[in-house]
């Protein structure tokens, strides 16, 4: 149990839905990360937020939408998605922040189909 | 840019075997680097993680190492069983905190 959640863990659309994923840490962290790992390539980062701000975003198409409304829920609002976003998408919480983020404890993804 | 490589991509043991996984980093300025285990389908687990200022860490029949200078980690897994078989995934924090992922050695351990 790591204290990171993920709803839902599976979810099928297609690319003219708007769905929501929802991440919820209960390990009192400052911080929360959004992955996407595609088949056969290394986690990628798509955003961060520190204390509720959003500290980074990695070139992420503005399909993907986060949304952070307190510092433990973690939102990654998704509209006219494509088929390559179909992915395992992981959030991230850790404590601290720039060089003194602590470890980052994973929740258990949720496996998006575009179709 | 911070570029991890993980080799082998994939490894096929007898239980039982000591085994280890190679992790290789280009740029030696890092905070620290970790390595996560994941199963099929599912989210990643801390496994070890290793200071910028230590060489080693070991957790049970898993030990890690750190060269800096050279880019180079290793994960030792002693005495294998089959249910070590999941990906590995080495991971390099920068001073930013963000954590750049090599693509992960995926193992599988026979009976």
């Amino acid at each position: 149990e790591t204290g990171v959640t993920q709803t839902p863990r599976h979810l099928v659309m297609g690319m003219t839905n708007k769905k929501s994923l929802k991440c919820e840490q209960h390990l009192g962290h400052n911080a929360m990360y959004w992955y996407k790992q595609s088949a056969k390539k290394p986690l990628e980062l798509m955003f961060v937020y520190s204390l509720e701000e959003r500290v980074e975003n990695n070139s992420v198409p503005s399909r993907f939408s986060p949304e952070c409304p307190n510092s433990s829920h973690l939102f990654l609002h998704l509209h006219t998605l494509q088929p390559e976003d179909s992915a395992l998408y992981l959030c991230a919480s850790s404590q601290g922040v720039g060089g003194e983020v602590g470890e980052q404890f994973f929740g258990p993804g949720t496996r998006l189909t575009v179709l | 840019k911070q570029e991890v490589t993980q080799i082998p991509a994939a490894l096929s043991v007898p239980e039982g075997e000591n085994l280890v996984l190679n992790c290789s980093f280009t740029d030696s300025a890092i905070y620290n680097l970790q390595w996560f285990r994941q199963d099929p389908g599912k989210g990643l687990t801390s496994l070890l993680l290793i200071q910028s200022s230590q060489r080693e860490q070991t957790s049970g029949r898993l030990n890690a190492s750190l060269d800096k200078s050279s880019g180079r980690s290793t994960l030792y897994i002693a005495a294998s069983q089959p249910g070590d078989s999941a990906t590995y995934l080495c991971a390099v924090k920068r001073n930013t905190g963000k954590l750049i992922f090599g693509q992960g050695t995926t193992l599988q351990v026979k009976p």
